[in-house]
């Protein structure tokens, strides 16, 4: 099935660890690709997005991601997190020959220990 | 510039019950998409709506339908509620298709 995984449910990682997310779609066409950040209590955020072009993408508060083609991923990096990165991320996809929606992963909560 | 408002925050329905979630998009936002969040998994896509229109539509049953207004903004409705139907509705706002999505705080609806 035509799908977007996360490899994580759970990451507990202390301040100044670096944070890998995996990311994974299936569909072979175009995609747009995104990382949203849920923190408690607030609204999904988007931390960056890629379209095309440069396949590593700087986004807010020191995320990066990088898209390989030839894996179908989008993995979520941080070189240093901090207790503040706690929150629910998730991985979403807009696969375009399947229209505009966004297709998301099942997330990963991050808990950074202080 | 307000961001994507939803209304009510918090919902109790009865089984069979029908109920209205109404969405006010970014401004400058034409597109509003609605997305059903169940506890511990990603939002699922329900349906997007531009210009007045159903655009596109998730693997939801005819029980859930939607309206957008002149104005931009939107409803979702779902009739013959469901226990199932339990979750975190949010609606998300984008100019076109495609492009980056704007969340809303989404309207937890408890159906008993």
């Amino acid at each position: 099935a035509q799908s977007v995984s996360q490899h994580n449910h759970h990451v507990i990682l202390s301040e100044a660890a670096s944070l890998e997310l995996g990311c994974n779609y299936s569909y072979g066409g175009t995609v747009n690709l995104f990382w949203y950040v849920q923190y408690p209590g607030q609204h999904l955020q988007l931390l960056l997005k890629y379209f095309s072009g440069d396949p590593l993408v700087k986004g807010i508060k020191g995320f990066e991601a990088e898209f390989i083609k030839s894996k179908f991923s989008f993995n979520l990096r941080k070189p240093s997190v901090q207790w503040s990165d706690t929150a629910e991320y998730f991985c979403a996809v807009i696969p375009i020959e399947y229209g505009n929606k966004l297709v998301f992963g099942a997330g990963t909560i991050l808990r950074v220990k202080s | 510039d307000a961001g994507v408002t939803q209304s009510p925050t918090h919902l109790i329905k009865t089984r069979g019950q029908q109920v209205t979630l109404r969405c006010s998009p970014k401004s400058g936002h034409d597109t509003v998409s609605w997305y059903q969040q169940a506890l511990g998994q990603g939002p699922q896509f329900i349906f997007q709506y531009y210009e007045e229109e159903e655009r596109q539509r998730g693997n939801f049953p005819d029980r859930f339908s939607g309206h957008q207004f002149p104005n931009y903004s939107s409803e979702l409705n779902v009739n013959a509620l469901l226990l199932g139907d339990s979750a975190l509705y949010l609606c998300a706002s984008s100019l076109g298709g495609g492009s980056e999505a704007f969340f809303g705080q989404g309207t937890r609806l408890t159906v008993v």
